[in-house]
């Protein structure tokens, strides 16, 4: 089955420093790749995604590239503020069938004012 | 829009007690659901998911056990309940059309004493 590796498990940044998440899966059928922010005590939420047609997405400071020939993926979050302090979680799925996702391990990132 | 609800938001239950959590979504239908169990500062564990009503597959074989009574209700269960079964437990749901986002819901905090 698929196995995503995410490093690091934890990153401190300062503020207005820029912050990256990098993940590694194992299953070249892999097509679907989001990243989750979950904070303390709630659930995990979707902030981006990327598709295996697409090598790089942006949404105003958070942007996520993709490599599917060394299959890696990353998160990028430029100019951190201490919101943006939290767990991320990277994920793979083949996006058919059951959408099961494949998670990561988590990294947990905190922004020094 | 669709809204993933879970209830309660936090238990403490003693051994060997049942367990019940429920999960509902609003504003869609046939969704894929799961349960994921998350240990302190630890990652997504998936224990369950559904395609449909009465359709269960289990992940990891353990004193748990889910239920899926109607489309957008999910249920999580125990006869027995054990000092392991402690965590964080999300409910998500995936569309069935593209991009098969998946969404967590709030999840329920269970201590086991």
């Amino acid at each position: 089955g698929e196995n995503v590796e995410q490093h690091p498990s934890t990153l401190s940044v300062q503020e207005g420093d820029s912050a990256v998440i990098k993940c590694t899966y194992s299953d070249s059928a892999s097509n679907y790749f989001p990243w989750y922010k979950q904070e303390l005590g709630k659930g995990p939420q979707l902030i981006i995604d990327i598709r295996s047609n697409v090598g790089e997405k942006k949404d105003q400071r958070i942007a996520v590239t993709l490599n599917k020939t060394a299959k890696h993926f990353s998160l990028h979050i430029t100019e951190t503020q201490p919101e943006d302090s939290a767990v991320y979680f990277c994920a793979a799925s083949k996006g058919a069938g059951s959408y099961q996702l494949t998670f990561g391990k988590g990294t947990k990132l905190s922004v020094i004012p | 829009s669709q809204t993933i609800h879970q209830w309660p938001a936090t238990l403490v239950q003693p051994v060997g007690s049942p367990l019940s959590l429920e999960c509902t979504v609003e504003g869609t239908s046939n969704p894929n659901l799961y349960w994921y169990r998350q240990a302190a500062g630890r990652g997504l564990q998936l224990l369950f998911y559904s395609v449909g009503i009465g359709q269960i597959s289990s992940e990891v074989p353990q004193n748990l056990s889910a239920s899926r009574p109607q489309d957008r209700q999910f249920i999580l269960s125990s006869k027995k309940l054990l000092l392991s079964d402690s965590g964080f437990y999300l409910c998500a749901w995936v569309r069935d059309y593209l991009p098969y986002e998946q969404y967590f819901g709030p999840g329920t905090r269970l201590t086991v004493t």
